[in-house]
């Protein structure tokens, strides 16, 4: 049973271009958690998705952020016009219901 | 004030000590109460979870919760070098729509 999956695992863009992360979830696996860790501070909640639904944003900021999680295909998290500050570790995580989590690799992403 | 509170040390111990980590809340509303260990630059794996307050143990590996207290704490036994890692600490309500962590106590365990 692979585990979560992440891609790309590295990702450069420069100012004002678009980042898509993407996560494949575990098999089975029906919610998906975004989060984004910067140096010192933590993981922080971005925002939970179910099957074709988002259940809870409250942790993503209202402008540039996007995400989805289709009926078929992988979770995307989407930044538009990337700013230095979105500079950070991206992970995602699945969860077959309850409070277990399993990670995926991360996306590092450098905004030049 | 921060939901959730820990020592980002660092910690370092030798091989065979016991090792205890800790962290504390102000949301007398999370239930669950989750360890992960995350090496650096992959991604955090779950130790263990519990629920509401006791203790837990798994291998080396003890968790344990004080609601009245509002402190959680995971116990490593007989640490090994391959311990060495950064651990958070997790916790979320009933509703289990949001996580909230720590920023991770890193820890060195000297062979």
């Amino acid at each position: 049973n692979a585990g979560v999956m992440q891609n790309p695992r590295h990702l450069v863009r420069r100012r004002g271009q678009e980042a898509r992360l993407r996560c494949s979830p575990m098999k089975g696996h029906s919610h998906v958690y975004w989060y984004r860790q910067l140096p010192e501070e933590g993981l922080k909640f971005m925002v939970y998705l179910q099957k074709e639904n988002i259940i809870d944003e409250s942790g993503m900021p209202k402008e540039r952020f996007s995400a989805e999680f289709p009926k078929e295909g992988p979770s995307i998290l989407r930044i538009q016009q990337v700013v230095r500050g979105d500079s950070a570790a991206y992970f995602c995580a699945s969860s077959p219901s309850g409070p277990e989590q399993y990670f995926g690799p991360g996306t590092r992403l450098t905004v030049t | 004030q921060k939901e959730v509170e820990q020592d980002p040390g660092p910690l370092s111990v030798p091989e065979g000590a016991i090792v205890s980590l800790n962290c504390t809340y102000s949301n007398s509303a999370f239930q669950y109460f989750m360890w992960y260990r995350q090496y650096s630059r992959k991604g955090p794996e779950l130790l263990m979870y519990t629920y509401s307050s006791g203790n837990k143990e798994d291998g080396r590996f003890t968790a344990q919760v004080d609601k009245s207290s509002k402190y959680i704490s995971l116990f490593i036994r007989d640490s090994q070098p391959s311990d060495s890692a950064t651990y958070l600490c997790a916790m979320t309500s009933n509703t289990g729509n949001q996580f909230y962590f720590g920023t991770g106590t890193s820890l060195t365990v000297i062979p």
